[in-house]
C-alpha cells in the first residue's frame, strides 16, 4: 500500500540546535516533494519544494534533502528558535502533471523548540 | 494581499442538516482543492477543480459535493453531515496542476456536528 510516514512523536530540541525531521514514503514515485509548516488551527504554509533530480535545496535556515533511492526526505532547521515550533508536513506531488496532479500529505511532525 | 479566504472560520451544524463551506481566492489560480483534516491526521484530499473540470477522489463519500461557479469561488457542500464529518476543512489553490510554487491554503473552516 502507499504510505507517507513522518515521526509521529513530537521532536523537542533546545534553541540554537539543528532540528532534523524525516519523511519516508513507499509505493509512490513523486516528481517533487514539498514541505509545509502548520500552526494550530491554521492552514499549512508552503516552505520548500525539491525535485526528484535535486539532492539538496536551501532557503535561509532551512535545508531539504531528497533521496529517491531510499524514498526519504530530510528537513533541517538550523539555529532553531522557539518561533519555529509548529507541525511540519511533508507532501508528495503525484499524478504526472496536468488536471489529475495533486499533493498527498504525511501526518506531520510536531516540533517544539525550548528556549 | 492576494490570498485564499475561507468562510466561516467556525461552523456548527446539526446532524443531517446540509451545510455549505465557502472559499474565495484573489490569486487567479486555476486549480482549487478541498482537503479534510481531522485531529493529528494528514490533510486528506477530497476533490479538486482544474479550471472547470471536477476531479473527485475515489474514496470521497457521495455525501460531499463541490461547486465552482467561477475562477474565484469554490464551495464544499455536505448533504447530510454525520458526527464523523467533524473536521477542519481546508481550501487550497495552485497556479497549475504541478504546484512548482506550492499550494496556497486558506485558514480553514472548523466544522462541528452536534
Amino acid at each position: 500500500s502507499q504510505k507517507i510516514e513522518q515521526n509521529s512523536e513530537a521532536l523537542n530540541i533546545q534553541e540554537g540546535k539543528t532540528a532534523t525531521l524525516t519523511c519516508n514514503y513507499t509505493n509512490y514515485s513523486p516528481a517533487y516533494l514539498q514541505w509545509y509548516r502548520q500552526d494550530p488551527g491554521r492552514g499549512p504554509v508552503f516552505l520548500l519544494l525539491i525535485r526528484e533530480n535535486e539532492k539538496e535545496k536551501r532557503k535561509e535556515r532551512l535545508k531539504v534533502t531528497f533521496d529517491t533511492t531510499l524514498k526519504q526526505s530530510l528537513f533541517h532547521i538550523t539555529a532553531s528558535q522557539p518561533a519555529d515550533s509548529a507541525t511540519y508536513l511533508c507532501a508528495l506531488d503525484i499524478g504526472g502533471g496536468g488536471a489529475t496532479n495533486k499533493l498527498i500529505f504525511g501526518t506531520g511532525t510536531l516540533l517544539a523548540v525550548q528556549p | 494581499d492576494a490570498m485564499v479566504i475561507q468562510n466561516p472560520r467556525y461552523q456548527v451544524t446539526q446532524f443531517g442538516k446540509p451545510v455549505t463551506l465557502s472559499c474565495s481566492q484573489t490569486l487567479n489560480h486555476n486549480v482549487m482543492y478541498w482537503y479534510q483534516q481531522k485531529s493529528s491526521q494528514a490533510p486528506k484530499l477530497l476533490f479538486h477543480y482544474y479550471d472547470k473540470d471536477f476531479n473527485n477522489e475515489a474514496d470521497t463519500p457521495d455525501n460531499f459535493q463541490s461547486r465552482r461557479p467561477n475562477t474565484s469561488f469554490c464551495f464544499l457542500d455536505i448533504r447530510s453531515p454525520g458526527l464523523g464529518d467533524a473536521a477542519m476543512y481546508l481550501c487550497a489553490t495552485s497556479r497549475e496542476g504541478r504546484a512548482l510554487y506550492g499550494y496556497t491554503f486558506g485558514s480553514g473552516t472548523r466544522l462541528t456536528v452536534v
